[in-house]
Order: C-alpha cells, then structure tokens, then sequence
C-alpha cells in the first residue's frame, strides 16, 4: 500500500463548471474524511465516511457539493457550478477507526483553481 | 464549532535558535496532534498527546498538552533549515468519533 492517493494533482476550471476529484484511502482504513484548505491556513472539515456511511458534513458544504463512497473504498467530492470561493486545496485523509494515536494519514491534496 | 488558535502566525529564524508554538482553545480536547505540512503536500503526523500535562519528546521537538487539556506547546530547539514548514495543531474533541479540527497553523522558515 502506497498511502492515500489523490486525483489530480491540480486542476483548472472555468467559474460554473462541474469538477470530480478522486481519493484512493489507505486499504485497512474504514474511515475517509474530505478537508479544504487555503493558502497558510489550517484544514477545514467537509465530511467524513465510515466505511460506506457518510456520517457528518460540514455546513460549509454546500448543495453543490456531493461526496459518495461506494463500497466503502474509493471516495469522490464533486463540486457542482464552481465558483472563484472554490478555489483552494482538497486534502483526504484515512484512518483506522479507535486508532486515534496514529492520525490521519493524508494524501497530497487536489488543487483547485476557478477561473 | 472548536476553535483552535495558533501563535505566532509566522515565524522567520535563523539556524540554531530555539522557537515555541503555542496551540491554544477554550475548549477541553480528549487527544491532540501536531502535523507538519510542505508545499504542496498533505500534512504529516508529528505526534499526539492524550494525558493532561503530558510531555513527549522526539528529537529536537518537545510536546506539552496543558493540564486541562485546552492547550499544547511545540518547541523546537536548534532549529534547522529541515524544520521548515507549516506547523498545525488538531485536537479531538470528547465524542465527536475521530473528526479531528485543525488550528490556523504557524509557518516556520529557517534560513541559513
């Protein structure tokens, strides 16, 4: 096992375009959670999954955001009609449920970029 | 919503000097975590601290969670240019399961 993976790296749109990022957790992780982050700023919470069950989501995700992780591996956050506020790095991370002394493992984010 | 609040906001030394990061709430955390962050990277686990007044060490850095387990220290002695990064702290909070809120974070740069 690699780590968590993240797909793209980077990517550009233009303002109301929809965009999809992907996250690949660590394979004995059953839990998932989506973060954003602006520049020199710490992460943000978005939502997270245990297993399959999107347990809680933030009120800073809005209707356009839909995240889904279907058959408790892979995740995806898609954001709907992007805006210039959009702009920022998603960060996913994993972890093993109970096992909080070993963190979060994150994967190297998806930057946004709206133009 | 848990605030954490981190100072200072940005710290420029040089090489061999000593700095401190204080990591500060009004709120009681069940654990706290330190993460480092590159550019470009996700953050990456530092350490975590459970007990009220604990204290870890690894190598350079020291850890404290205050004893009512509000706040932590990190400091960093003989800093080197490796050190730097984006420091953050995350803390726990009793049964919220394991959804970790971040503080604003303090970037650390050490020149030569």
């Amino acid at each position: 096992d690699t780590g968590v993976s993240q797909d793209p790296r980077h990517k550009i749109t233009k303002r109301g375009q929809n965009v999809t990022f992907r996250c690949d957790p660590i394979s004995e992780h059953n839990r998932l959670y989506w973060y954003r982050q602006t520049l020199g700023q710490g992460p943000e919470f978005l939502t997270y999954f245990q297993n399959e069950a999107q347990l809680e989501k933030s009120r800073l995700l809005s209707d356009r955001f839909s995240a889904e992780r279907p058959k408790g591996s892979f995740s995806t956050l898609e954001i709907q009609r992007t805006e210039q506020g959009d702009s920022a790095m998603y960060l996913c991370a994993s972890s093993l449920m109970g096992v909080i002394s070993y963190g979060y493992t994150f994967g190297s984010g998806t930057r946004l970029t709206v133009v | 919503t848990q605030l954490l609040e981190q100072s200072p906001q940005f710290l420029s030394i040089q090489e061999g000097e000593n700095l401190t990061v204080y990591c500060n709430s009004s709120s009681v955390f069940s654990s706290l975590q330190w993460y480092r962050q590159e550019p470009g990277e996700g953050p990456v686990l530092l350490v975590t601290v459970v007990t009220g007044g604990e204290v870890k060490k690894l190598k350079r850095l020291t850890f404290q969670f205050g004893d009512a387990r509000k706040d932590s220290s990190l400091h960093i002695t003989a800093a080197q240019p490796g050190d730097t990064g984006l420091y953050l702290c995350a803390g726990l909070t009793p049964g919220t399961a394991s959804k970790l809120t971040f503080g604003t974070g303090t970037r650390l740069q050490v020149t030569l």
